[in-house]
């Protein structure tokens, strides 16, 4: 079944704990994508990645790191998580970047940081 | 300025009758999508329409189809026969053709109650 996975699904931590979410797609896409949701502001764009080994910010990248070593894996790092990190996480792919390139969501990530 | 604006915070609709979600949005790139995602109260976002710039006929998907009208930029969403599993929120979303992070661009969100 073609899917982007996510893991974990659920994390409360502690400020300062680093932490990785990783996320895999099985569908061969070039174009992934983080997102976070925060009530009131929506979904904004962390970081996004067009192909392996090319990474580039966001709207609110600052926090957060991004690796893209292969091209199913797209992992986000918080090397220093603090509470305004606290929200809904999710990590999207597309087979290319076009503006008519659906992108596909993985199920979500919810992060707690006490 | 706001590129997607969806005006209805939340409707309600009975089982089985026809709704209309709303979506005005404003781009000057001529290659554009636009998208439909639903979100139920266990928070997975999921894709169900997509609009391409170019396509002449409007898209449909099931129950779900796209009015698209070109000339007044919007993109409602019309969900035919609604269920009880229809109530959740549902995003319109717009991906640039040109745009340098070619990510997708969300509206607030209407949130669909289907009542029995």
């Amino acid at each position: 079944e073609a899917q982007v996975t996510q893991n974990p699904r659920y994390l409360i931590t502690v400020t300062g704990k680093k932490l990785t979410v990783t996320c895999s797609q099985n569908m061969n896409h070039e174009y992934m994508s983080w997102y976070r949701q925060d009530p009131g502001l929506g979904l904004r764009q962390i970081y996004y990645s067009m192909n392996v080994e090319v990474t580039d910010k966001g709207d609110v990248p600052e926090g957060y790191k991004v690796s893209r070593k292969e091209k199913r894996n797209f992992p986000l790092i918080l090397e220093s998580p603090s509470p305004n990190q606290t929200s809904l996480y999710f990590c999207a792919s597309s087979l290319r970047w076009a503006g008519t390139d659906t992108q596909y969501f993985g199920p979500g990530t919810r992060l707690t940081v006490l | 300025a706001q590129k997607i604006t969806q005006t209805q915070p939340g409707m309600f609709v009975q089982e089985k009758e026809a709704v209309t979600l709303d979506c005005t949005y404003d781009t000057s790139d001529p290659s554009y999508g636009l998208f439909w995602y639903k979100q139920p109260s266990s928070g997975e976002m999921i894709f169900l329409i997509y609009q391409g710039s170019y396509d002449q006929q409007n898209a449909t998907e099931g129950r779900y189809s796209l009015n698209f009208q070109k000339a007044r930029k919007s993109a409602n969403l019309v969900i035919s026969a609604s269920q009880l599993g229809d109530s959740a929120m549902y995003f319109c979303a717009m991906r640039e053709g040109g745009g340098a992070t070619n990510k997708l661009i969300f509206g607030t969100g209407t949130l669909l109650a289907v009542q029995p």
